[in-house]
Order: C-alpha cells, then structure tokens, then sequence
C-alpha cells in the first residue's frame, strides 16, 4: 500500500523568499503524485500532477515540483513567495489505478511574513 | 461550470439530531467522493461513488452515516444521530475518471459542530 509524509507541519517564510514544502511518498511501482492546497475556508485545489515523462512539473500560481525516484520524494517549489500563498499544502500519491485510493499528507501550513 | 456545491457551509446542531449534508458534483463527473477533515485526523475519505452507486464505504466511521447519490447530480451524506465528536469540516469532491489517477475538485465543504 502507498503512503506519504509530510516531515515539516508548519514552514514560515518571507514575502519574495524561495520556497520548498517537502513530500516523501511510499510505493512500489511508479506513483502518481498530487499537490493540493487549501486556503483558508476552502476546499483543496489541485496545484500540479506527475504520471510519467519529465520530472520537473510546472503547476498553476508558479509552483513547481520535482519527482525524484530515488530518494522517494516529490518537494513543491516557488522562487518567490507571495502574501497570498499562505495556506495548506497537501501532497497526495495514487497508486495508478482508476479506483485504487488516493492517499493525502498531513499537510503542511505555510506562514508568510511581510 | 459551478464547481462542486456543497450545502449547508455551516451546521451547528445538538447531539442527537439527525444532519443532512448536500453536494451537487460538478455535471459529466462519473466519481464522487465524501471526506472528512479534522486537525486530529487530517483529510480522511469517507466513501466514494462511480456512476452513482458506492464503489467503497470502508472510511464511513459508524452505523450512523450514510450516504446517498439519487442521480448524478445530488449526493448526501446523512448523520443520526449525531455526535459532539463528529463535529468537522466535511468535503465533496468530485472528478471525472477516477480516483487514483484523476485531479479531484473539492467543494468548499460544511463545517458541522455539534454540541
């Protein structure tokens, strides 16, 4: 069975500061890797997705993340952050399969400093 | 498109009373699925449909829920009868082909308290 961790609960940063949110993933086969976020009062957003082909993956509001099989991770990155990235970020991994269940981090809070 | 609709988006209610969440999926998506999030628990699946009928209920918690998809455009999820530790912010979502290898888009959820 698949799983995920996410090691750091609460991440704080500066406003215009580079940003990375890591997510380390459980999985025997070729996993299928979300990020989600979730402002505050809302519902999880789909912020990017990684199934096959280049390792580097360009998502929405210039995230990126990186698939790296070898160390099991797959860590969210932003060259600089703005006041309104703070929220909840959510790695989630899939096992592939149409009905086969997708299994989400605990999140990790992100705070941004003016 | 809408998204997905969830209603109420606040309940507040006293132990013992029956609670009916709500929630219209986004049209043309064939999987629907309730989750439960607390700071305790996380994010937590509690069933999931596929062309309205319940593909896996593992995560309902208890007799006490259950839920409901009618048609492909209305699901609910129902409590009774409630307790106080069942107060949480609970989600629909929905997605178009699938669970494990589809993006899923979330409602922007109820939050239940019960006193």
């Amino acid at each position: 069975a698949q799983s995920v961790t996410q090691p750091d609960i609460h991440i704080t940063v500066s406003e215009g500061a580079s940003l990375e949110l890591r997510c380390n993933y459980s999985y025997g086969a070729t996993p299928y890797l979300f990020w989600y976020v979730q402002s505050p009062g809302q519902g999880l957003q789909l912020l990017l997705k990684y199934f096959s082909g280049d390792t580097l993956v360009q998502g929405i509001k210039g995230f990126e993340a990186e698939f790296k099989r070898s160390q099991s991770s797959f860590n969210l990155r932003k060259p600089s952050v703005h006041w309104s990235d703070a929220a909840e970020y959510f790695c989630a991994v899939g096992a592939g399969n149409r009905d086969d269940k997708i299994i989400f981090g605990k999140g990790t809070r992100l705070h941004i400093l003016p | 498109d809408a998204g997905v609709i969830q209603s109420p988006r606040h309940e507040v209610t006293e132990m013992g009373q029956e609670v009916t969440l709500r929630c219209k999926p986004i049209s043309g998506h064939d999987y629907l699925f309730w989750y439960r999030q607390t700071m305790m628990r996380g994010l937590e699946l509690l069933i999931y449909f596929n062309n309205n009928v319940p593909i896996d209920d593992s995560g309902m918690p208890e007799d006490r829920f259950s839920a409901k998809m009618p048609n492909a455009s209305f699901s609910t999820l129902k409590i009774q009868p409630s307790e106080p530790r069942d107060s949480a912010v609970y989600f629909c979502a929905s997605s178009l082909l699938g669970w494990g290898t589809d993006t899923q888009y979330f409602g922007p959820g109820t939050r239940l308290t019960v006193l």
